[in-house]
Parts: structure tokens; C-alpha cells; sequence
């Protein structure tokens, strides 16, 4: 199947602890973001890569690493330095076609313990 | 700056009834995109529609409606005869220039109900 896969679906993490969440696409496409999603706060941008080995910063990139190695993958780290890491977080890819017309996948729900 | 505004954080509507989504957005850009997205209880969001800000015919698509406002600078969704399958959180968003384009704002969304 085409599409987006992220991975976990949920995760609990220690406080002081990394994670990493998975996001990975078979479409092709060259822009990838990661968005956060808080109740009664929307989705905020992360970071994005519109290019392998390029990536630029969003407006709460504090306390989140990413990297992009393949054009296919493009992970977010959640730090120990994130004092709120506790939310929802979508990756998603653009249309190459359509500027802004995103693509989601499922999501990660990440709860620090 | 780009700001979307949602003001209806939550709506409940009996099914087979309209209802009406609104949006209010800002931006010093002459030139943008607007946006309704779509995350049922599953969680992704689904792309419903784009708009160029040179475009302000209104849009149909089945059920679906969209009444874009330069005037006002709104973007309101509508659902004709909703159905229980509509219920779902919705936002709206807005990217351009000044943001970058890649940059897309989104409002705090709309959470609907729909009752059967």
C-alpha cells in the first residue's frame, strides 16, 4: 500500500529519556513535515524537509531533533530537553502537485510518565 | 503574520441539519492558499479543499460547501443534511508567502457532532 506509516501509535516514555518517532513514505515525495497537536491549540510546525539532507525549523522546534538521510524517512527526536513533550504528533508529506496540500499519517501519541 | 481563527471550538447538530464552519484568517500576503482539513476519531487529518485567494467562486462538492469571503477574510465550510459520519474535528488553514508557503498555519480546529 502507498501511503504514509508512522510508528509507534503510542508510547510512554520516563521523563529525562529520548524518543523517536518513525515516519516513512513509499509516494515519493520530496517535502516531509512533523506537526505537534495539543487540545484547543491546533497543529503547531515542528520542523520540515523539503530535500534529502536538508530539513529547517518551525515555529516549536525547541526540544526536537530530526534528520533526513532518505528521501523515504524522516524521523523526529523528542529530547530530554522538551520540558512539555506529552501531545500528538503527525507527519505528513506535501503534494508535489498541490502547494500545501498535505498528506497525514496516522499519528503518534507520545505520554511522558 | 498568518493567523486563522476558528471560533467555534465545539458544535453539536442534530443529523439531516446544516451547519456552517467558520473561519476567519489574516495575513499581509495579496497572494495565498486557504485550506479545510478534516480528523475524524482516527486521528489523521484528511485534505477537503484548497483555495487560491484569486479564486472566490464558492465550491460544491456534494454535501460539502465553501463560501470564501475576501471582503471579510473568512473561508466558512458548510454541511448540508449532515450525517453522523461528518463527526469529526475540522480545521481550517492558510499558507503564503510571507509564512512560506511550506508553512502551513492552522486554525485550533472545530470539533462537530453529529447526533442521530
Amino acid at each position: 500500500d502507498g501511503g504514509i506509516t508512522q510508528s509507534p501509535k503510542y508510547l510512554f516514555r520516563k521523563e529525562g529519556q529520548n524518543v523517536t518517532l518513525s515516519c516513512e513514505q513509499n509516494l515519493n515525495h520530496d517535502a516531509m513535515y512533523w506537526y505537534r497537536q495539543d487540545p484547543g491549540q491546533g497543529l503547531r510546525l515542528i520542523y520540515y524537509s523539503q530535500i534529502v539532507n536538508d530539513f529547517q525549523k518551525g515555529d516549536i522546534a525547541e526540544g526536537y531533533s530530526v534528520s533526513r538521510e532518505k528521501k523515504e524517512s524522516f524521523p523526529l527526536t523528542v529530547t530530554s530537553a522538551q520540558k512539555n513533550p506529552t501531545a500528538f504528533y503527525l507527519c505528513a508529506i506535501e503534494n508535489g502537485q498541490t502547494t500545501g496540500e498535505l498528506f497525514f499519517g496516522e499519528g503518534s501519541r507520545l505520554t511522558v510518565l | 503574520a498568518q493567523k486563522v481563527t476558528q471560533a467555534q471550538t465545539e458544535i453539536s447538530v442534530v443529523e439531516k441539519e446544516d451547519v456552517t464552519l467558520d473561519c476567519v484568517y489574516e495575513t499581509r500576503d495579496t497572494t495565498y492558499y486557504l485550506f479545510w482539513y478534516k480528523q475524524p476519531p482516527s486521528g489523521e487529518l484528511v485534505f477537503l479543499i484548497r483555495r487560491n485567494s484569486f479564486d472566490e467562486q464558492n465550491e460544491i462538492s456534494g454535501r460539502y460547501s465553501w463560501n470564501f469571503q475576501k471582503s471579510t477574510s473568512s473561508f466558512n465550510f458548510t454541511i448540508t443534511a449532515s450525517q453522523v459520519v461528518d463527526s469529526a474535528v475540522y480545521f481550517c488553514a492558510l499558507s503564503g508567502p510571507s509564512g512560506g508557503y511550506q508553512k502551513v498555519t492552522f486554525g485550533i480546529g472545530t470539533k462537530l457532532q453529529v447526533i442521530p
